[in-house]
């Protein structure tokens, strides 16, 4: 298995566009994380799946995130629109059982 | 409300020393907690865990141990080389109810110098 794959690995947008981060788990399993990586918060949980339902999306900092998991292969995780602070590293991750694996992340920059 | 806590945001240790990194939590309905390790422009990466039934695990250089009534852990590496400068992120994992997403700290920043 390759792994988690992330896409793109970089992003450059402008303030006010929307922006779409893309991810696909490792298969066979079950559960999906969608994190942040800030130097304040570290990796900050914005939302997880299991079973492609939507657990918990209490990390989802604004209405202005939102994340879908339409099937076991696919995530994306949405900014609309994007700000400068939402510039960050964004980590995709999937498990099975009690560790995580996660993808190579998006650097996202919101000019 | 930061879960899981790493104190020290940096560590420099010198080679073939031994590393500690501490974890602190707050959630005593965690069953697993787990350290990831992170080199720059790379997802971090699975390298220890610990299920709450037990006090120590270890693998190779790495040992971690978990005190409960402390609420703490930590990662012993020992000895410590060059290769291990990384960022060290404690995670902390729930099996029951609502608690089975996973939750990491802010990290420790390792540097093992010769």
């Amino acid at each position: 298995d390759a792994g988690v794959i992330q896409s793109p690995r970089h992003e450059v947008t402008e303030m006010g566009q929307e922006v779409t981060l893309r991810c696909k788990p490792i298969s066979g399993h079950d559960y999906l994380f969608w994190y942040r990586q800030t130097m304040m918060r570290g990796l900050e949980l914005l939302i997880y799946f299991n079973n492609n339902v939507p657990i918990d999306d209490s990390g989802m900092p604004e209405d202005r995130f939102s994340a879908k998991m339409p099937n076991a292969s696919f995530s994306t995780l949405k900014i609309q629109p994007s700000e400068p602070r939402d510039s960050a590293v964004y980590f995709c991750a999937s498990a099975i059982h009690t560790e995580a694996f996660f993808g190579q992340g998006t650097r996202l920059t919101v000019v | 409300d930061q879960q899981v806590k790493q104190n020290s945001p940096s560590l420099s240790v010198q080679e073939g020393r031994i590393s500690i990194l501490n974890c602190d939590y707050t959630n005593s309905m965690f069953d697993y907690f787990l350290w990831y390790k992170k080199y720059p422009a790379e997802g971090p990466t699975f390298l220890i865990s610990i299920s709450s039934i037990k006090d120590k695990n270890e693998d190779g250089r790495f040992t971690v141990f978990l005190n409960k009534s402390a609420k703490h852990l930590s990662l012993h590496i020992v000895p410590s080389q060059p290769g291990d400068s990384a960022v060290y992120f404690c995670a902390a994992r729930g099996l029951r109810g609502n608690t089975d997403k996973l939750i990491f700290g802010t990290g420790t920043r390792l540097q093992v110098f010769p």
